[in-house]
């Protein structure tokens, strides 16, 4: 089945700076890349996604690029600010039921 | 519109009770989930529906048990807890892939 592998697990980086989290999936039939941000205390909220037939998809600060080749795709931050502050999730998908696997999380700390 | 809501947000269990968590959604959507959330796991999915009276087995379904009677409900039980159950539970609903989520129950197993 499906796997998802997202790194690193911790991310530290000077407020202004950028941010970027990578993720891997393993089958070459998803088709669906959502990422999600988890505040303290709160469920996932979706940020951005990007389907396969995209290579890049940009939200202002916030953009999600995808290699289908490499079978990779990445979540880039820029000017990151202290509200950033949260974990982050990539998923893939590979049905129409949209079932989501998942990476583990990447706790992004906006230092001052 | 309050989205998606579960209830209780806090429980704690002992070895072999039961319990059902509620989770209900206002914004009509077929799809419906449960997830569980463990440290260093992100999030693994118990059950799912796609549309009332319909349930199916997620990646870790073994302990769980799911009922959508109404659109707007599912329901998780937990038969007889094991305190490999302790974990954070999410309910979701979607909408072509978007997934709403609750805020969360927080359950131990003693």
């Amino acid at each position: 089945g499906e796997n998802v592998e997202q790194h690193p697990s911790t991310l530290s980086v000077q407020e202004g700076d950028s941010a970027v989290i990578k993720c891997t999936y393993s089958d070459s039939a998803s088709n669906y890349f959502p990422w999600y941000k988890q505040e303290l205390g709160k469920g996932p909220q979706l940020i951005i996604d990007i389907r396969s037939n995209v290579g890049e998809k940009k939200d202002q600060r916030i953009a999600v690029t995808l290699n289908k080749t490499a079978k990779h795709f990445s979540l880039h931050i820029t000017e990151t600010q202290p509200e950033d502050s949260a974990v982050y999730f990539c998923a893939a998908s590979i049905n129409s039921n949209y079932q989501l696997i998942w990476g583990a999380g990447t706790k992004l700390i906006i230092k001052p | 519109n309050a989205g998606v809501t579960q209830t209780p947000k806090f429980r704690v269990l002992k070895t072999g009770q039961s319990m059902t968590l509620l989770c209900a959604q206002d914004m009509n959507h077929e799809y419906m989930y449960w997830y569980r959330q463990d440290p260093g796991m992100g999030l693994r999915l118990i059950h799912y529906s796609v549309g009332e009276g319909t349930t199916a087995k997620g990646e870790v379904p073994d302990g769980y048990n799911v009922s959508r009677l109404k659109k707007q409900n599912f329901l998780l039980g937990l038969e007889s807890a094991a305190p490999s159950q302790t974990s954070v539970y999410f309910c979701a609903s979607s909408l072509q892939g978007f997934l709403h989520f609750g805020a969360g129950t927080r359950l131990s197993v003693l």
